[in-house]
C-alpha cells in the first residue's frame, strides 16, 4: 500500500544550524504531500504542503520540493532557532503519516 | 477562530469497557478522521468519514467503531477495550479533496488498565 519512509530521529542541532529531514513516498499515483509540525504540549499543525511535482511548499523558513524522479519531499531549514523544538511528521493526502522527526535545537 | 475539540484530554479505562471518543468540529468540513499516535508507530488511520452516516476503514480498524450522526460530530468507539488500545487518538477534519490539509484536535490520551 502507500506510505511515507520518514528520517528517523531525534535529531539535535545547534542555534542556526542547518536542518534536513528526509522524506520519500511509495504511491501507486501522485499524493498531495505535507509536512505537519507537532510543538511541545500542542496538536498537529500543517506546515506546509505541495500538491503536484515540482511544486515547493514554504513556510516560517521551512522548504520542501516534491519530486517525482526521486519519490521525496524532503524538509529543509537553512538556519534553525530553538522555537523550532518539535516533531515533524510527513504525509500522504490525508492518510498515511511517517514515523515522526524529533528534533531538539539547543542554544 | 476553527476548532476541532475532542471531549477528554486524558481518559482512564478499565478492560472490557465501552469507550467513547468524541470529536467535534466548527468548520463546516465534509471529512473527519480518527488517528493514533504511537511512539516509534507515528499516525496510524483508524477511520474515516466523507459524509454523514458514511464511514470507511483505515489501515487498523479492528476493535474499533465509528458513528457520525451528525456533521460536526465524529465518535471513535471501542467496543471492548484492551490494553493495546492505550494510545493517543487523534482526531482531524478537512474540506473537499485529499490535497486539503488537516485540522488536528489536542487529542486524547488513553490509557486502559
Amino acid at each position: 500500500g502507500d506510505s511515507v519512509t520518514q528520517m528517523e530521529g531525534p535529531v539535535t542541532l545547534s542555534e542556526e544550524a542547518c536542518l534536513t529531514i528526509n522524506c520519500t513516498y511509495t504511491a501507486t499515483g501522485y499524493p498531495s504531500l505535507f509536512w505537519y509540525v507537532q510543538y511541545p504540549g500542542e496538536g498537529l499543525q500543517l506546515l506546509l504542503k505541495a500538491t503536484k511535482a515540482d511544486d515547493k511548499g514554504s513556510n516560517k523558513g521551512f522548504e520542501a520540493t516534491y519530486r517525482k524522479e526521486t519519490t521525496s519531499f524532503h524538509l529543509e531549514k537553512g538556519s534553525v532557532q530553538v522555537s523550532d523544538s518539535a516533531v515533524y511528521f510527513c504525509a500522504g493526502n490525508q492518510f498515511y503519516f511517517g514515523t515522526g522527526t524529533s528534533l531538539t535545537v539547543i542554544p | 477562530d476553527v476548532k476541532v475539540t475532542q471531549s477528554s484530554r486524558y481518559l482512564v479505562k478499565r478492560t472490557g469497557e465501552k469507550v467513547f471518543l468524541e470529536c467535534v468540529q466548527d468548520m463546516d468540513h465534509e471529512n473527519m478522521f480518527w488517528y493514533r499516535q504511537d511512539p516509534g508507530l507515528g499516525l496510524r488511520l483508524i477511520y474515516f468519514s466523507y459524509d454523514v452516516k458514511m464511514k470507511e476503514k483505515g489501515d487498523i480498524p479492528e476493535g474499533y467503531s465509528v458513528s457520525r450522526e451528525k456533521k460536526e460530530r465524529f465518535s471513535l468507539i471501542l467496543e471492548s477495550a484492551s490494553t493495546n488500545q492505550t494510545s493517543m487518538y487523534l482526531c482531524a477534519s478537512s474540506s473537499g479533496q485529499d490535497n486539503e490539509k488537516l485540522f488536528f484536535g489536542s487529542g486524547t490520551q488513553l490509557s486502559v488498565l
